[in-house]
């Protein structure tokens, strides 16, 4: 079975700095997805990024950079440039690439605090 | 686009009675639906996997005649919580995939149960 590992209960970032995220998972597949959730106070789940295993290229969203390191199951999130609106649960997650399997696998999470 | 909504966003109930939680895909036509639980500072728990027209795949431990789950449409699902008890009080969260796109699961703004 897979599982998904956030080593990182909490981390805190100044304004404008540079944080990572870390996450490791455990899994027996060659094809997957990897994700990056965000969840606000408002606890509404949104995804910030997202990343296929047969990709080697790091997936980018603006702000927002993954890690991906395959051979080590390692995939850390990096938020650049860290504003007031980053602060949240940020939760990352495993999906088989098997069609007939959809679940999302989630870590515990992280809880980001972004200092002014 | 893809957007999913819940209704209610929180309810209260008594102990012993029967609550319905309504997950809608706005937007799009969702052939999947999930349903997760989050309890308080913890991550979200897979309860059970959706088809329309068909019933729904309950993760093990999960009791499919507490938690009954109805998927009639494709815009459409339901849970509801039978006989409530104060341990059933949690925040319900649901999900969409859209038909056609593998990969991507968009979250509703989820529903705080409290059972008295």
């Amino acid at each position: 079975a897979q599982t998904v590992t956030q080593s990182q209960p909490e981390m805190s970032v100044q304004e404008a700095e540079t944080v990572t995220l870390s996450c490791t998972y455990d899994t027996s597949e060659s094809d997957y997805y990897l994700f990056w959730y965000k969840q606000p106070p408002s606890r509404q789940m949104i995804l910030v990024i997202r990343q296929e295993a047969y990709k080697q290229q790091n997936a980018t969203e603006n702000r927002f950079s993954v890690n991906f390191q395959k051979a080590a199951k390692s995939f850390s999130l990096k938020i650049s440039d860290s504003q007031l609106g980053d602060a949240a649960m940020y939760f990352c997650a495993y999906r088989s690439f098997r069609l007939n399997t959809d679940k999302l696998i989630f870590g515990t999470g992280t809880r980001l605090q972004v200092f002014p | 686009g893809a957007v999913v909504s819940q209704h209610p966003s929180w309810v209260i109930c008594k102990s012993g009675t029967s609550v319905k939680i309504e997950c809608r895909s706005l937007d799009f036509q969702a052939t999947t639906m999930f349903w997760y639980r989050q309890f308080p500072k913890q991550s979200l728990m897979l309860m059970a996997t959706s088809n329309e027209g068909s019933k729904a795949t309950y993760e093990q431990g999960v009791e499919k005649d507490k938690f009954l789950i109805n998927h009639a449409s494709l815009t459409l699902s339901t849970l509801t919580v039978t006989s409530a008890h104060p341990e059933d009080s949690s925040f319900y969260i649901c999900s969409a995939r859209r038909a056609g796109v593998s990969y991507e699961q968009y979250f509703g703004p989820g529903t705080r149960l409290t059972v008295t």
